[in-house]
């Protein structure tokens, strides 16, 4: 089984500074895809960014970056220039390879408060 | 862009009712998936769904609770003699490609008194 742990449960940043999230996870399985999800007040779950374990090179999507460390199962979320809109949840997940319609495995979520 | 609609966004039952949550996955998608968030707490797998059958159910999808998907497009859970522990945020997922992620549907919140 597999296992996520978000080690801040909240997290602050000043408009237009950096921050960054913490993921560690723990898995026996060698084919894997790890998420960040933003989950604003509205509740929905919103996908951030997304990794395949099997790539060195770490995944970006405009102001968001990971630093994917598959050596000590780190998975730890950049956000670059945060903005008001930035304020919410954000959940890591692990997601198994070899199907298409795995479970997502969660961790406990870390709360990111932006500052004016 | 295509969105996975839930309905009711919120909805209160007494305890020992049943419920019945319901979901519009995107149109194109082949797997579904329910998740539940007790408040305060993360986000849990309950079961997914793929060719009219369940793929993988968690410990959590006791015989109190089953899906079905009725006709093309909609995707139900149902939860029978429902109990306070049973309150949370429910949410619906489809994916195509699971690998790629999943869409959320914006949830139900049960409300068991």
């Amino acid at each position: 089984a597999q296992t996520v742990t978000q080690s801040q449960p909240e997290m602050s940043v000043q408009e237009a500074e950096t921050v960054t999230l913490s993921c560690t996870y723990d898995t026996s399985e060698s084919d894997y895809y790890l998420f960040w999800y933003k989950q604003p007040p509205s509740r929905q779950m919103i996908l951030v960014i997304r990794q395949e374990a099997y790539k060195q090179q770490n995944a970006t999507e405009n102001r968001f970056s990971v630093n994917f460390q598959k050596a000590a199962k780190s998975f730890s979320l950049k956000i670059s220039d945060s903005q008001l809109g930035d304020a919410a949840m954000y959940f890591c997940a692990f997601l198994a390879g070899g199907t298409s319609y795995g479970k997502l495995t969660f961790g406990q979520g870390t709360i990111l408060t932006v500052h004016p | 862009e295509p969105e996975v609609t839930q309905t009711p966004s919120h909805q209160v039952t007494q305890m020992g009712q049943e419920v019945i949550l319901r979901c519009v996955p995107i149109s194109n998608h082949l797997y579904f998936y329910w998740y539940r968030q007790i408040l305060g707490q993360k986000v849990e797998f309950l079961v997914s769904f793929y060719n009219n059958e369940i793929s993988e159910k968690s410990e959590i999808f006791d015989d109190q609770f089953s899906v079905e998907r009725p006709d093309g497009s909609n995707f139900t859970l149902k939860i029978r003699s429902t109990k306070l522990e049973d309150s949370a945020m429910y949410f619906c997922a489809s994916s195509n490609e699971g690998t790629y992620g999943y869409t959320f549907g914006s949830g139900t919140r049960l409300t068991v008194v």
